[in-house]
């Protein structure tokens, strides 16, 4: 049972522009989320996270939005650029322990 | 090493053999976890390991499958006759501690297909 949930399968975006990638989760326990990227034949490397005690939680250019009442969280990636293009996994701990669920992935595309 | 190295890359198996994957975690990091990724899913859980504890092995998905961990260094991940079904990318990570909080660190992963 998929209990972190990515509906977009792939997003498309002008490179300069906002990519906003989406995610669901369905526990209201899940108190730590995390956003992963991978490059194919690469493992997943560690993005951004944020806390559920927070709702926003900014790095650089990537920023995580947390709605705790709608159970949705997004990643917002601005400007753009030709090198984030990879598939983004959104993942979701139960008490900060260490078992990830990790949703099915966004695959990204920045286009010059 | 620089980073958590797993072997083989890819592995094609018939049906009913054994596969044995090897990860190499990185120097000093006391947490191990293995996911499986299948086509068009997400990362599954499989199995943790945490220092001398005892692993958390609630992510197997059958009896067939078995993980090794020698102390705080490479774990080995068996698939006993293996299936189709097996077909997957399997990930090893490593953390220096058990929190996933995301300090995990992970191999490039083992392709197994099973014909």
């Amino acid at each position: 049972d998929q209990q972190v949930k990515q509906n977009s399968p792939s997003l498309s975006v002008q490179e300069g522009r906002i990519s906003i990638l989406n995610c669901d989760y369905t526990n209201s326990m899940f108190d730590y989320f995390l956003w992963y990227k991978k490059y194919p034949a690469e493992g997943p490397t560690f993005l951004i996270s944020i806390s559920s005690i927070k709702d926003k939680n900014e790095d650089g250019r990537f920023t995580v939005f947390l709605n705790k009442s709608a159970k949705h969280l997004s990643l917002h990636i601005v400007p753009s650029q030709p090198g984030d293009s990879a598939v983004y996994f959104c993942a979701a701990s139960l008490n900060s322990g260490y078992a990830l669920n990790f949703g099915k992935g966004t695959s990204l595309l920045v286009t010059p | 090493g620089a980073g958590v190295s797993q072997s083989p890359s890819n592995k094609v198996t018939e049906k009913g053999k054994d596969v044995e994957l090897r990860c190499d975690p990185i120097s000093g990091h006391t947490a191990l976890y293995w996911y499986r990724q299948r086509l068009g899913q997400g990362l599954e859980f499989l199995i943790y390991f945490q220092g001398n504890s005892a692993p958390d092995k609630s992510g197997l998905p059958s009896d067939r499958f078995s993980a090794e961990r020698t102390g705080e260094s490479v774990s080995t991940l068996t698939i006993q006759r293996t299936q189709q079904e097996d077909s997957a990318v399997y990930l090893c990570a490593s953390s220096l501690a058990g929190l996933a909080t995301g300090e995990l660190f992970f191999g490039e992963g083992s392709r197994l297909t099973v014909l």
